[in-house]
C-alpha cells in the first residue's frame, strides 16, 4: 500500500515564525502536491512538483513556498507565518496519470 | 479547468443503494472523471474514475452519460462507513505537467441513516 506520511498531526506556531511541513512517499511517485482545506472552500492547491528540483504554483502560493530536493520528500515552507494561515494541510503523491493517494493532513493553528 | 457541478448534500439509509449525481457539461474529449471521498478526519481517498465506458471496482460503480456531459457514482449496498464527502472532479489525460493536478469542488455530503 502507498503510504505518504505527514510529520505532525498538530502544530501550533506564533506569528513570523518559519514553518516547515514535511511530507514522505514511498512509492517512488512523480508527482507531489500540496493542499490547504478550510470550511466553505474546500481543498486548494498550494504547489506542486512533478520531479526532483521542479515545482509549479497552484492556486494559492502566496505566502507558501516549496522544496523537493529527493523524490520521495516535498516539503511545503511559512516563511512567516500568519493567522489566516491557519488551516489543515494535505499532502498528496501520484504517478502520471495515477490516483492521488493523500496524507492525513496536519492541523496548523498559527496563534 | 473544466468545472463540475455536485448537490451539496444527500441521505440515504444503510444497506440501500446510493446514486451520487455529477454534472460536466464542459468537459473535454481527453478529461478523465475521477471520484474521490473524505472520511471524517482523513485525507481524501481515491475511489473510482473512467472515460467513456461504465467501471466498477471493489468500492463502487461509474455510470457514465453517453454524451459524457454528466456521471453518477453508484455505491451498491451503502454502510455507516460510506458517510463521507464525495468529490467528482476532472482530470486531463494530457501528459502536461500542469495538468496532472486536479481541482476539488465542494463535494456531496452523504449521510447515511442506520
Amino acid at each position: 500500500d502507498v503510504k505518504v506520511t505527514q510529520s505532525s498531526r498538530y502544530l501550533v506556531k506564533r506569528t513570523g515564525e518559519k514553518v516547515f511541513l514535511e511530507c514522505v512517499q514511498d512509492m517512488d511517485h512523480e508527482n507531489m502536491f500540496w493542499y490547504r482545506q478550510d470550511p466553505g472552500l474546500g481543498l486548494r492547491l498550494i504547489y506542486f512538483s512533478y520531479d526532483v528540483k521542479m515545482k509549479e504554483k497552484g492556486d494559492i502560493p502566496e505566502g507558501y513556498s516549496v522544496s523537493r530536493e529527493k523524490k520521495e520528500r516535498f516539503s511545503l515552507i511559512l516563511e512567516s507565518a500568519s493567522t489566516n494561515q491557519t488551516s489543515m494541510y494535505l499532502c498528496a503523491s501520484s504517478r502520471l496519470r495515477s490516483p492521488l493517494h493523500f496524507g492525513n493532513g496536519t492541523r496548523l493553528t498559527v496563534t | 479547468d473544466a468545472k463540475t457541478t455536485q448537490p451539496n448534500s444527500m441521505e440515504s439509509n444503510e444497506e440501500e443503494p446510493v446514486h451520487l449525481p455529477c454534472n460536466h457539461s464542459t468537459i473535454s474529449g481527453t478529461d478523465y472523471i475521477h471520484w474521490y471521498r473524505q472520511l471524517p478526519s482523513q485525507g481524501p481517498e481515491y475511489v473510482i474514475h473512467g472515460l467513456t465506458s461504465n467501471v466498477n471496482n471493489r468500492m463502487a460503480s461509474l455510470a457514465i452519460a453517453e454524451d459524457r456531459k454528466s456521471s453518477t457514482l453508484i455505491l451498491h449496498r451503502a454502510t455507516l462507513r460510506d458517510a463521507a464527502v464525495y468529490y467528482c472532479i476532472l482530470r486531463a489525460s494530457l501528459l502536461i505537467q500542469g495538468a496532472q493536478k486536479l481541482v476539488f469542488g465542494q463535494g456531496t455530503r452523504l449521510t447515511i441513516n442506520p
